[in-house]
C-alpha cells in the first residue's frame, strides 16, 4: 500500500534562511507525488508535482522538489524563506487514492 | 484557474441531526470528485472517491450508510452526514477532477468545519 511519511511535524527557520521539508513514500510503481500548503482555514494549494521526466521539479513560490527513486524521497526546497511562507505543508502520493503525510508546520521567525 | 467551491463552510448542528455539504467545480466538468477528512492539526484521509453518475468507493474503515455521497452531475457532489455525533465532527474537504485520467490534477475546496454538539 502506498503512503508518505514527513518526519518533521514542526520546522522554525529564519525569514531569509533556506529551507528543506523532507517527504518519503512508499509506493510499488512509478509514484506521482504532490506537495502542497494549506494556511489557516484555507483549501489546499498545490506547489509542485512530479509524475515523470526530470527529476528536480519547480513550483510556484519559488519552491522546487527532487524525486530520488533510490531514496524513495520527494524533499522540498526554497532557498530563502519568506515570512508569508508560514504555513502546513503535505506532501500526498498518488492520484486516484491521494495519500497524504502527516504535514510539517512551518514556523518562520523574522 | 480550476475553481472548486464548497458550502458551506462552516456549520454547527446538534447530535442527531443530518448535515448536507456541497462540492462544486465552477469551471470545468469534475469526472471525479474525492472526499477527505482531515482532524485538527493532522492530515488529511481520503474517504471516498465518486465518479459522476457511478456509486461512490469507500475506504476502508468508512461507513458508507453514515457518510452519503451523491454525485449526480458533473459539476456537483454532496456529502451528508447521517445522524451526526460529536465524534462527526471535523473538517471536510472535497477535491475534484476533470476526466479520469491519473495525470490531471485534483483542484482542492476549501472546507468545511463541521460542529457537532
Amino acid at each position: 500500500a502506498q503512503s508518505v511519511t514527513q518526519p518533521d511535524i514542526h520546522i522554525t527557520v529564519s525569514e531569509g534562511a533556506s529551507l528543506e521539508l523532507r517527504c518519503n513514500y512508499s509506493y510499488g510503481a512509478t509514484p506521482y507525488l504532490f506537495w502542497y500548503v494549506q494556511s489557516p482555514g484555507q483549501g489546499l494549494q498545490l506547489l509542485l508535482k512530479y509524475f515523470s521526466g526530470d527529476t528536480l521539479v519547480q513550483g510556484i513560490k519559488g519552491f522546487e522538489a527532487e524525486f530520488k527513486r533510490s531514496q524513495s524521497s520527494f524533499n522540498l526546497r526554497k532557498p530563502s524563506v519568506h515570512w508569508s511562507d508560514a504555513a502546513e505543508y503535505f506532501c500526498a502520493v498518488g492520484n486516484n487514492d491521494m495519500r497524504f503525510g502527516a504535514g510539517t508546520r512551518l514556523t518562520v521567525k523574522p | 484557474g480550476a475553481v472548486v467551491s464548497q458550502h458551506p463552510s462552516w456549520v454547527i448542528c446538534k447530535s442527531g441531526t443530518s448535515v448536507k455539504i456541497e462540492c462544486r467545480s465552477l469551471d470545468f466538468q469534475a469526472t471525479t470528485m474525492f472526499w477527505y477528512r482531515q482532524f485538527p492539526k493532522q492530515s488529511l484521509m481520503l474517504m471516498a472517491t465518486s465518479n459522476e453518475g457511478s456509486k461512490a468507493t469507500y475506504e476502508q474503515g468508512v461507513e458508507k450508510d453514515k457518510f452519503l455521497i451523491n454525485h449526480a452531475s458533473l459539476t456537483l457532489s454532496t456529502l451528508t452526514v447521517t445522524s451526526a455525533h460529536p465524534e462527526d465532527s471535523s473538517f471536510y474537504i472535497c477535491s475534484a477532477r476533470e476526466g479520469r485520467g491519473t495525470y490531471n490534477e485534483q483542484f482542492f475546496g476549501p472546507g468545511t468545519r463541521l460542529t457537532v454538539l
